[in-house]
């Protein structure tokens, strides 16, 4: 079956640091990568897709110059969340996609507390 | 870009009684549409789609409307058990490959 994994699952890193977090499909081709963020006591927000031998495309208010993506193969993402302050905590989703389908298949997330 | 609705930010019911959340969406290509349910300090959990080809979906206690026309979708949950309690969220896939998220409603079954 499709599976996602992401890891860490959970992780604190002390404001101004930067933490990168990783998602790997397992069972299937992730040819689109879509990674959202969840605030607390909020919605998943999309932060950018990625598309394989694509540009990835960052959503109103984030950047690649705050959240650089790399997508090198189809079945690994990762996201790196630079100079984290106090409003980028909450749960990062990592959600892949096979092209032609809708579904996406979504990891547990990676928790980030920033201190 | 397509915007997703969530009419309900809270429910409660009783225990056996049925819960009803509805969703819109503005994308008149979405064709699909997924339930996601979230307990406290989890991530998300599948739990039934439909997609624009049919208007009604069943799964156990679970029941998805899509009406098109309206731009509209609904998960029923029949005979709600307390375990049934989190946060729904609904979704659509517009045009793109990746999901628009609702603001999620947060279900509560009361004994």
């Amino acid at each position: 079956g499709a599976l996602v994994y992401q890891y860490p699952r959970r992780t604190i890193c002390k404001s101004g640091t930067s933490m990168r977090m990783e998602c790997q499909a397992v069972g299937f081709q992730a040819t689109s990568v879509a990674w959202y963020r969840q605030s607390p006591q909020k919605t998943f927000e999309l932060i950018a897709l990625s598309t394989v031998n694509s540009a990835i495309k960052y959503e109103q208010n984030f950047t690649q110059e705050k959240f650089p993506i790399s997508h090198p193969n189809l079945s690994f993402s990762s996201m790196t969340v630079l100079n984290a302050y106090l409003e980028d905590r909450g749960l990062y989703l990592c959600g892949a996609g096979d092209r032609g389908y809708a579904e996406q298949f979504f990891g547990p997330g990676t928790r980030l507390t920033v201190l | 870009g397509e915007k997703v609705e969530q009419h309900e930010s809270t429910l409660s019911v009783r225990e056996g009684d049925s819960a009803v959340i509805n969703c819109t969406y503005t994308d008149t290509a979405s064709s699909y549409f997924p339930w996601y349910k979230q307990e406290a300090g989890k991530g998300l959990h599948f739990v039934i789609d439909i997609r624009s080809n049919v208007d009604r979906k069943q799964s156990q206690r679970l029941i998805v409307l899509l009406d098109k026309k309206a731009k509209r979708f609904s998960l029923h949950i029949t005979a709600t058990q307390p375990e049934d309690s989190a946060i729904y969220f609904c979704a659509a896939t517009g045009s793109g490959t990746y999901q628009r998220f609702g603001t999620g409603t947060k279900l509560q079954v009361v004994p």
